[in-house]
């Protein structure tokens, strides 16, 4: 199975802040890397597909980049709101996907 | 607006089973593949299992296969998880999730909507 690796594993920031995680692949994946957020006590919310492409309704403020095996997720101006955690997941080695151990973003 | 809503959750001892279900609405339920999704208490997401929309292709992580059987009913736009010779690390909330396609997991795909997951607890 693809391993995917996301740092830091945790992350304080500040309103206002800009943030970036990161995710790495244990091969490459091309662009087939997708971004979630899970606020505490709730399902994940799909934030970006296909590494770069937002999703329908979500701010802005976030953005994607990356190909093969390093990709970001990157929020411009944090709002009070994004304090949760952000997990990528692989569509790569269809049909077994896989998650990264996700990225705690607390203030 | 599509809704998905699971249930049949709750504690099992070592060894046993249970079903879970998941309810959709809102979209055509047969024109998608779902996915089971787990995440143990403090812990990471791990996909579990999936089925086309036609219940055509059905696929397993090594960690439940030959234990836990998917299917689903499409005149009923219900999902289910059998989840048979249950063990104490199957303790996890479970989520079901529509595919963005009828394909299970498919290059580029990605789960467009979850529901609110149900808890599942193996102990004794």
């Amino acid at each position: 199975d693809i391993q995917m690796t996301q740092s830091p594993s945790s992350l304080s920031a500040s309103v206002g802040d800009r943030v970036t995680i990161t995710c790495r692949a244990s091969q490459s994946i091309s662009n087939y890397l997708n971004w979630y957020q899970q606020k505490s006590g709730k399902a994940p919310k799909l934030l970006v597909y296909t590494a770069s492409n937002l999703q329908s309704g979500v701010p802005s403020r976030f953005s994607g980049s990356g190909y093969g095996t390093d990709f970001t997720l990157t929020i411009s101006s944090l709002q009070p709101e994004d304090f949760a955690t952000y997990y990528c997941q692989q569509s790569y080695g269809s049909p077994r996907v896989t998650f990264g151990q996700g990225t705690r973003l607390e203030i | 607006e599509v809704q998905l809503l699971e249930s049949g959750g709750g504690l099992v001892q070592p060894g046993g089973s249970l079903r879970l279900s998941c309810g959709a609405s809102g979209f055509s339920f047969s024109s998608y593949a779902m996915s089971w999704v787990r995440q143990a208490p403090g812990k990471g997401l791990e996909w579990v299992s999936g089925i086309s929309g036609s219940a055509g292709n059905i696929y397993y992580a090594d960690s439940v296969k030959g234990r836990f059987t998917v299917s689903r009913e499409n005149s009923k736009n219900t999902l289910y998880l059998q989840m048979n010779s249950l063990r104490v690390e199957d303790t996890a909330e479970y989520y079901c999730a529509k595919d963005r396609g009828p394909l299970v997991n498919s290059k580029g795909g990605y789960f467009q909507q979850w529901g609110q997951g149900t808890l599942v607890t193996v102990s004794s």
